[in-house]
């Protein structure tokens, strides 16, 4: 059974930083990009960015709202997904999801097929 | 980017009608549409992908169709626990971005 369990959320001040956590099993990691969405109280969902397997380069995509504030990073030995937010503002405020974005036969690319509970991320002073 | 606008915004409909929602694409996404539902406090659920695919365990009252920018999502018959936030989503372009969501409420 795929378990997606995020951690670290909290209150920080704007300007602060937070790192977010996802520990995943029920499938293997390595394998995985994954990803990061949010979604803000009593709104839609949004993408926050992906990342590749390291096999393929690692790269990392980021959506312009978080671009060059925000970096998704993993560790395969932990199977873990991590998210640093640095320079937060109050409109980041919401509940972060983690969430495999691609897994070759099994998950097409985008698709989300499994969602974490989220952690809560608010960003107020 | 490629934005997704759904339609309507609310629907008030009572158990057992049939509710059809509406997911228009600014460009072609060929059938690289998925649907999503969420209730409250609770992480989204796929429901369809690529245009008319029923994800695993989902009833069969849930049907998607369409094709290039337009979609739609039928509930056959409405149950209780249908009442929810319905979001489409594509993926041919980074991002995949989400539409703005339908409300299906209880009238």
């Amino acid at each position: 059974e795929v378990q997606l369990v995020e951690s670290g959320g909290g209150l920080v001040k704007p300007g602060g930083s937070l790192r977010l956590s996802c520990a995943a099993s029920g499938f293997t990691f390595s394998n995985a990009w994954m990803s990061w969405v949010r979604q803000a109280p009593g709104k839609g969902l949004e993408w926050v960015g992906r990342i590749q397997t390291i096999p393929e380069g690692g790269t990392t995509d980021y959506t312009a709202p978080v671009k060059d504030r925000f970096t998704i990073s993993r560790d395969d030995s932990r199977s873990t997904l991590y998210l640093q937010m640095d320079s937060l503002k109050t409109e980041d405020t919401g509940v972060y999801y983690c969430a495999p974005y691609f897994y070759r036969g099994m998950w097409g690319h985008g698709l989300v097929f499994h969602w974490g509970q989220g952690t809560l991320v608010t960003v107020s002073s | 980017e490629i934005v997704l606008t759904q339609s309507p915004v609310t629907l008030s409909l009572s158990p057992g009608e049939r509710a059809t929602l509406s997911c228009r694409a600014s460009q072609s996404v060929s059938t690289y549409l998925a649907w999503y539902q969420q209730k409250p406090g609770q992480a989204p659920r796929l429901l369809i992908y690529d245009a008319f695919n029923r994800a695993t365990g989902i009833p069969a009252r849930f049907s998607g169709s369409g094709s290039g920018t337009d979609f739609t999502l039928t509930i056959s018959s409405l149950e209780p626990e249908d009442f929810a936030v319905y979001y489409c989503q594509q993926r041919s372009l980074w991002p995949p971005l989400f539409g703005g969501g339908t409300v299906v409420e209880i009238k």
